[in-house]
């Protein structure tokens, strides 16, 4: 059963390149890594998914090991509206489909 | 045009009442999910339903009771309601509920048990 682990908060300034990494050291072999991203008073939203290697779309980019134990989503020339909170998802695929959810880091972009 | 929506918003109540809390999607999803937040902003997940059949039912008291008229809709039932039930309540569909699909989280129900 996979567990996650990221860190509680990371601080930034605008224009940085951010990276929240979390663990998941006993991930399955056929468990997807997804990251979910969540403003004040709204609900998570999807960012990113991958399965190995690296994955980049318009917002972020997802890198993960050849031992998949980890993963670190990127996110590149962050702005102020990028302060929110950063999930990392694991989903076991051969436990019921539980869903392991990260703690969740917050990430607060100053000026 | 909503993807996934709840009603109330915000519900405030006192110890013992019982509320419902409803989650529509318009996505044509076949799963659907309920997830409670705290003030630490943990998630955790209550239940899953696929096409109106309970698939996840983690440890939550019996007084949560979920029920899903068709594979749209998703309910919350809560009977004596606790201190402890306050919390941010989040409704979420997938395509099918399999490892790996996006979920589509609706916008939170904010309930503060007085």
């Amino acid at each position: 059963l996979a567990k996650t682990t990221q860190p509680i908060s990371m601080d930034s300034y605008e224009g940085q390149e951010v990276n929240i990494t979390c663990s998941h050291n006993n991930i399955a072999t056929n468990d997807y890594i997804t990251w979910y991203q969540q403003f004040p008073s709204q609900g998570p939203r999807f960012i990113i998914q991958g399965y190995k290697t690296k994955v980049t779309n318009e917002v972020a980019s997802l890198f993960i090991p050849a031992d998949r134990k980890s993963s670190t989503l990127s996110l590149p020339r962050v702005s102020l509206s990028d302060t929110a909170v950063y999930y990392c998802l694991v989903q076991d695929a051969g436990n019921n489909r539980k869903l392991i959810w990260g703690l969740g880091t917050s990430l607060a972009v100053n000026p | 045009d909503t993807a996934v929506s709840q009603t109330p918003k915000y519900l405030v109540t006192q110890m013992g009442n019982d509320k419902s809390i409803k989650c529509e999607q318009n996505l044509g999803h076949d799963t659907m999910y309920w997830y409670k937040q705290d003030s630490k902003k943990f998630l955790k997940i209550m239940f899953s339903y696929n096409n109106k059949e309970l698939i996840i039912n983690e440890t939550v008291p019996n007084r949560f009771s979920p029920k899903s008229p068709d594979k749209a809709h998703l309910n919350l039932h809560i009977n004596s309601l606790e201190l402890g039930d306050s919390a941010v309540y989040f409704c979420a569909s997938s395509l099918r509920g399999r490892p790996g699909e996006t979920q589509y989280f609706g916008p939170g129900t904010r309930l503060l048990v007085l």
